[in-house]
């Protein structure tokens, strides 16, 4: 069946600009997850939805950060103003239940390039 | 806080070599302990898991042993391929008040030569 989908693979933005980020998780699954793997900072958690869940956003760098799910399948993270900080691969995965002994199934990830 | 600790890369052995990678987690509870791999130009994917103590995982010959007493999950191949070069990640998940993320530990580069 069909893994996770992200989009765009890639995306170069100039600083001060709004970026969305789309992902499309396994049919079904009905926790979905945002990462962000940069050089320096490794792969970082940022946001988790549960279901019809209040979202755990522990994990936004900023107040510029924000997501949404809707219908319970596609997710969007936006990053308003981005800055070069920003510069980083934004990885999506979803998992069934998200119990903490489920496997959590990653997308390619978006790299964004913040110029 | 959750923390994962891996030994630092790059790693570079001959094919046919035994591989370890160390990994040391520090969680206040009991977590779910992971092996992720990503090959080159290719995203994460999931190589095996171990959900209580003493629990091996195993997958594409290579294995884990979740030690508690140690708080360790090291990953270990008997006899290495070139198709092995790629970057490892642990990781663990443990259950807190609004989710379940990943915490990962920061990689480690195998590099397999012929």
């Amino acid at each position: 069946g069909a893994g996770v989908s992200q989009s765009p693979s890639n995306k170069v933005t100039e600083k001060g600009k709004d970026v969305e980020l789309r992902c499309d998780p396994i049919s079904g699954h009905t926790a979905l997850y945002w990462y962000r793997q940069s050089l320096g900072q490794g792969l970082e958690f940022l946001i988790y939805f549960q279901g019809n869940s209040a979202p755990d956003k522990s994990g936004l760098p900023s107040d510029r950060f924000s997501a949404e799910r809707t219908g319970g399948s596609v997710s969007t993270l936006t990053i308003q103003r981005t800055q070069q900080e920003d510069s980083a691969v934004y990885l999506c995965a979803s998992s069934p239940w998200g119990g903490i002994t489920d496997t959590q199934y990653f997308g390619p990830g978006t790299r964004l390039t913040v110029l | 806080g959750n923390s994962v600790t891996q030994m630092e890369g790059p790693v570079t052995l001959s094919e046919e070599a035994f591989l370890t990678i160390n990994c040391t987690y520090t969680a206040t509870g009991y977590p779910s302990l992971f092996w992720y791999v990503q090959y080159p130009g290719e995203g994460l994917q999931l190589l095996l898991k171990a959900t209580k103590a003493d629990d091996k995982g195993s997958n594409k010959g290579f294995e884990a042993t979740y030690r508690k007493e140690t708080t360790s999950f090291h990953l270990e191949k008997g006899s290495v391929q070139v198709s092995d070069s790629a970057v490892y990640f642990c990781a663990l998940s443990e259950e807190e008040a609004a989710g379940n993320k990943l915490t990962f530990g920061g990689g480690t580069r195998v590099l397999v030569k012929p």
